[in-house]
């Protein structure tokens, strides 16, 4: 079956300007979370919802920094006013339910904040 | 706060040979504990994982056990082979009702033939 998909793949765009980045889940997964890893570390959680509910956003770095989920499957989070210490891979990973210990990652976005 | 600590990289082995990678971890409660690999152009994917004390995870020939008196989830396998090369990633779940996953820093394995 599909996984989880992330779009676009590649993304470059200038200081100060507003970008969205978008995760399709696993069709049914209802926990949805957000992390963003920078170049020779680990992934670092952002946000993560349950539902179309942010549950958890205390992974967020300032308030440039949004995500939404309207409908429950599809989730985009938007990034304003870029800074170049913005540039890293944006990771999203579903799993049917919060505790079932497995996430399932898409294969990123990679932002360049020029 | 939690955080999860692994030996740095990269780690070069050559083909049959016998690895480890050693992670360590700090946490309050009772954390799960999981090994996630990240393989060339590919994603994320979870390897094993332990969900409690002495609890030893397994997939494709490695392991790992879940040791509380020394927080360690040291991954193991005992003979690595050119395919085995990635990225390795060690991670906990605090226990919380999040499920959000804390990971550390990555070890490069590259085997050699």
């Amino acid at each position: 079956g599909a996984g989880v998909s992330q779009t676009p793949s590649n993304k470059v765009t200038e200081k100060g300007k507003y970008v969205e980045l978008r995760c399709d889940p696993i069709s049914g997964h209802t926990a949805l979370y957000w992390y963003r890893q920078s170049l020779g570390q680990g992934p670092e959680f952002l946000i993560y919802f349950q539902g179309t509910g942010a549950a958890d956003d205390s992974g967020l770095p300032n308030d440039r920094f949004f995500a939404v989920r309207p409908e429950g499957s599809v989730s985009t989070l938007k990034i304003q006013r870029t800074e170049r210490g913005d540039s890293a891979v944006y990771l999203c990973a579903s799993s049917p339910q919060r505790d079932s210990y497995e996430q399932y990652f898409g294969p990123g976005t990679r932002l360049t904040v020029t | 706060g939690n955080s999860v600590t692994q030996m740095e990289g990269p780690v070069t082995l050559s083909e049959e040979a016998f690895l480890t990678i050693n992670c360590t971890y700090t946490a309050t409660g009772y954390p799960s504990l999981f090994w996630y690999v990240q393989y060339p152009g590919e994603g994320l994917q979870l390897l094993l994982k332990a969900t409690k004390a002495d609890d030893k995870g397994s997939n494709k020939g490695f392991e790992a056990t879940y040791r509380k008196e020394t927080t360690s989830f040291h991954l193991e396998k005992g003979s690595v082979q050119v395919s085995d090369s990635a990225v390795y990633f060690c991670a906990l779940s605090d226990g919380s009702n999040t499920g959000k996953l804390i990971f550390g820093q990555g070890t490069t394995l590259q085997v050699k033939p």
